[in-house]
């Protein structure tokens, strides 16, 4: 079973820019988390896509926000990016129930860097 | 405020030795808690997990262990083997107030683990 893929890997953008990432849970997944990792913060949880909707929202602002597809993949937009939005960017997707502990699997990251 | 908190930012440790990390947190309301193992250039990977009914758990050299009075866990590993450097992210989660919500998880700020050959 192929794992979650990221896409890009890295990204360099300059500020004021917007940036969209992209992420493909496993087969089957319909959930899809978002997290920023930097240094020393770990990782701060962004929003969690399932089914197609938006079923909890961490406190980062309104310039960050996502979306998910009939398919599960789901993407991330950062709009007017500031230096530091830096970070790595992961998503994990999982099962999504309500109920029980849903393990979640992680992609490798989108490394973004705002110049 | 962070409710997971990873107080150490590196720990070394020779091969053969144990490693302790250690992990505190906050909120009352978690009762499962989490240990994730992350390479350079890859995602966390899970590592393992208690629920707040037990006070230890283990599997193979890992062993984490919960004190629920204290608020705190810690992930052992026996022996530590050069292949366990990695960052070690502690991770809690708790019921979801709201019912059409799944658990999230809440992640400390990680500890990088040096074996030492």
């Amino acid at each position: 079973k192929a794992g979650v893929t990221q896409t890009p890997r890295y990204l360099i953008k300059t500020r004021g820019q917007q940036v969209t990432l992209s992420c493909s849970p496993i087969s089957g997944h319909r959930s899809v988390s978002w997290y920023q990792q930097t240094p020393g913060q770990g990782l701060q949880f962004l929003f969690e896509y399932f089914s197609e909707t938006q079923r909890n929202k961490g406190n980062f602002p309104g310039r960050f926000s996502g979306r998910q597809f009939s398919n599960s993949r789901s993407e991330m937009n950062v709009s007017t990016l500031e230096l530091g939005d830096s970070a790595l960017y992961l998503c994990a997707s999982s099962l999504g129930r309500l109920s029980g502990n849903n393990e979640q699997f992680f992609g490798p990251g989108t490394r973004l860097t705002v110049l | 405020d962070q409710q997971v908190k990873q107080n150490s930012p590196s720990l070394s440790v020779q091969e053969g030795r144990i490693s302790i990390l250690n992990c505190d947190y906050t909120n009352s309301m978690f009762d499962y808690f989490l240990w994730y193992k992350k390479y350079p250039a890859e995602g966390p990977t899970f590592l393992i997990s208690i629920s707040s009914i037990k006070d230890k758990n283990e599997d193979g050299r890992f062993t984490v262990f919960l004190n629920k009075s204290a608020k705190h866990l810690s992930l052992h590993i026996v022996p530590s083997q050069p292949g366990d450097s990695a960052v070690y992210f502690c991770a809690a989660s708790a019921i979801p107030i709201s019912s059409g919500s799944a658990r999230q998880l809440t992640f400390g700020s990680g500890t990088q683990l040096t074996v030492l050959p």
